[in-house]
């Protein structure tokens, strides 16, 4: 049973219009969430997180929303650029899970020029 | 700062053999955690060391087992090989100290397993 969805595969948007890549989970325990970026090849990269005492947090072009009552969060990358074309991982963790992150099985995003 | 290292990064094995991965973490970093990453199912946690000890565990068969020296390197250790093993191990180090720590992720070892 998957604690972490991430129930689109794939997502493909045209360079400098929003990308929204979006995330749910059903352990209403998780209280921590993270987004990651990967390419071929490299391990994950950090991205963005948020706890559940905030509903949005900024950073650049990067910006993730949480609705607790909907156990849903979404990332947003506006504008989106060629270079953003990835894997995109969902992370959760709750208090006394220490490092043990419950990841999504990720979404592929394609920026097209 | 050097990032995290994990050797050998490409690593082919036969049924039954057994294979042992290493990584080494951000210098200072005292967390390491290890995943298993399979098409369509993510990172799966395996487990986590903080201090030459295993403080989290995920749901593997024993056959997966790891360990931290005093350095905070870490090895990850698989016995009896399955086909099903293969996959992209990718290790992850933090400073460790809290709850919630960003991750920094290292290449990877891709397992096959024939």
């Amino acid at each position: 049973d998957q604690q972490v969805k991430q129930n689109s595969p794939s997502l493909s948007v045209q360079e400098g219009r929003i990308s929204i890549l979006n995330c749910d989970y059903t352990n209403s325990m998780f209280d921590y969430f993270l987004w990651y970026k990967k390419y071929p090849a490299e391990g994950p990269t950090f991205l963005i997180s948020i706890s559940s005492i905030k509903d949005k947090n900024e950073d650049g072009r990067f910006t993730v929303f949480l609705n607790k009552s909907a156990k849903h969060l979404s990332l947003h990358i506006v504008p989106s650029q060629p270079g953003d074309s990835a894997v995109y991982f969902c992370a959760a963790s709750a208090e006394g899970y220490g490092q043990n992150f419950v990841f999504g099985p990720g979404t592929r995003l394609s920026v097209l020029p | 700062k050097a990032g995290v290292t994990q050797t050998p990064r490409y690593l082919i094995k036969t049924r039954g053999q057994q294979v042992t991965l290493s990584c080494s973490p951000i210098s200072g970093h005292r967390s390491v955690s290890w995943y298993q990453q399979t098409p369509g199912q993510g990172l799966q946690f395996l487990f986590e060391y903080f201090s030459e000890t295993q403080r989290n565990k995920g749901n593997f068969p024993g056959r997966f087992s790891g360990r931290q020296f005093s350095n905070s390197r870490s090895e990850m250790n698989v016995s009896t090989l399955e086909l099903g093993d293969s996959a992209l191990y990718l290790c992850a180090s933090s400073p460790g100290g809290g709850s919630y720590n960003e991750q920094f992720f290292g290449p990877g070892t891709r397992l096959t397993v024939l």
